[in-house]
């Protein structure tokens, strides 16, 4: 099992640019989460999934958009970029069906917007 | 909303024991986690607690008091490989989802 990937694992954008983060899993888990981490201030939700076809807004999920129009794929998705989302971005994924599940976390994508 | 408190950083010698706490409040609590993170990594699952008491994993404890808002990661044995930044998520009941929120990490450095 691969576990949790993400694409691009780097990537530099110009300010007003677009794309799209990608994240699959093969571990048949319902939750997916996207998360952005910066120094100082830990792992911060942006959107998260419980499920193929849902997604909710975290604690910062301004300027970010998401789908999960497949249950292994959590798209993660950058408008117009600009320089204040310059972050590490990680993809996770857990399941409920004991309370022990714990997240499993993706190697991370490193966004520079100059 | 909830509120996480851990300390920013920490020192220890190698081969001794050392103490994370991490502090919170939140409604609906539904467990509490801790995690490894390596420079330029992903953080890894170290440990579980959603009832009061110790929960112990080989060098790794954690401990947690519900009452209290209150947990700590309990490290024996220092190792130089141990030298990481250790994240506490308190997961809560959200709209009928249970979500991790996390607390902004402790450095740990190891020093010989």
């Amino acid at each position: 099992n691969a576990g949790v990937t993400q694409t691009p694992k780097f990537r530099v954008l110009k300010t007003g640019q677009s794309m799209t983060l990608l994240c699959a899993q093969d571990m048949n888990h319902e939750y997916m989460y996207w998360y952005r981490q910066d120094p100082g201030m830990g792992l911060r939700l942006i959107h998260y999934s419980v499920g193929e076809g849902t997604t909710a807004k975290g604690e910062v999920p301004d300027g970010y958009n998401v789908s999960r129009l497949k249950k292994q794929n959590f798209l993660l998705g950058l408008e117009s970029a600009a320089p204040s989302q310059t972050s590490v971005y990680f993809c996770a994924s857990s399941n409920m069906r004991t309370q022990e599940d714990e997240q499993f976390f993706g190697p991370g994508t490193r966004l520079t917007v100059l | 909303g909830q509120n996480i408190d851990q300390p920013t950083e920490m020192t220890a010698t190698e081969g001794a024991i050392v103490q994370i706490n991490c502090t919170y409040q939140t409604s609906g609590f539904n467990g509490l986690f801790w995690y490894q993170q390596h420079a330029g990594e992903a953080p890894t699952f170290l440990s579980y607690n959603v009832l009061d008491g110790l929960e112990e994993k080989g060098r790794f404890s954690s401990f947690l008091s519900r009452s209290k808002g209150y947990s700590y990661l309990l490290l024996k044995e220092l190792q130089m490989k141990d030298s990481a930044s250790y994240l506490c998520a308190v997961r809560s009941s959200s709209g009928g989802s249970y979500i991790p929120t996390f607390g902004r990490g402790t450095s740990l450095i190891v020093h010989p």
